[in-house]
């Protein structure tokens, strides 16, 4: 039973700070990891993806993977009041094959201004 | 283009009621996904179609029956729903690749049973 761990916050982060967010999964078969953001009432949109062990940017986003601790994070940086939603945290093992998402919990982040 | 589209976007139906829920994308994936969420957890996968087969069955009811008509659409078919099915019904497709294989979320349809 794979299993995907987040604090579910929520974490509030004043406006132009750094939000960091953080996810455990219990899976070590598990190959690639997904962010995704939800805002109340809408379906989850993709922030970033990574499968290699280190750092991924992708403008005001970094996620961070350490395979040998099964630890994935989402850096925000710069944070706005229109990031303020849902992360979601979530984990494939797919090898080749489609494979559902298992997903966490999802953290409630609050951006003040 | 990501676009998966799903209709209807809101859906009442009664206990009794036979209805269906339709997805689509153009965008050449060769998998689709039903997801349920219900409200404040997150989605959980109920189907998986890759190359119009389907491949992933998570238990779900038999009141619950998918269909892949072909590789750009995706049905849900519901009959006979309990009140506690009522749920954000999700559809997501991905191309079906080894590492980073992104799903893609429509909209969703938001399901109420009376």
């Amino acid at each position: 039973q794979k299993e995907v761990e987040q604090n579910s916050g929520p974490l509030s982060v004043p406006e132009g700070a750094i939000a960091s967010l953080n996810c455990t999964y219990s899976d070590r078969g598990s190959q690639s990891f997904f962010w995704y953001r939800q805002y109340s009432g809408k379906s989850p949109e993709l922030i970033m993806f990574i499968y290699s062990n280190g750092d991924k940017e992708d403008g005001r986003f970094t996620a961070q993977l350490n395979k040998a601790s099964q630890y994935v994070s989402l850096l925000i940086r710069d944070s706005q009041p229109s990031d303020s939603a849902t992360y979601l945290c979530a984990v494939t093992d797919s090898g080749g094959g489609a494979d559902g998402l298992t997903f966490g919990k999802g953290t409630h982040l609050i951006i003040q201004p | 283009d990501t676009e998966v589209t799903q209709t209807p976007k809101h859906l009442v139906m009664g206990m009794t009621n036979k209805k269906s829920l339709k997805c689509e994308q153009h965008m050449g994936h060769r998998a689709m996904y039903w997801y349920k969420q219900k409200a404040k957890k997150p989605p959980e996968l109920m189907f998986v179609y890759s190359y119009e087969k389907l491949s992933i069955n998570e238990s779900v009811p038999s009141r619950f029956s998918p269909e892949c008509p072909n590789s750009s659409l995706l049905n849900l078919h519901l009959h006979a729903l309990q009140p506690e099915d009522s749920a954000l019904y999700l559809c997501a497709s991905s191309q079906v690749r080894a590492f980073g294989d992104t799903q893609y979320f429509g909209p969703g349809t938001r399901l109420t049973v009376l």
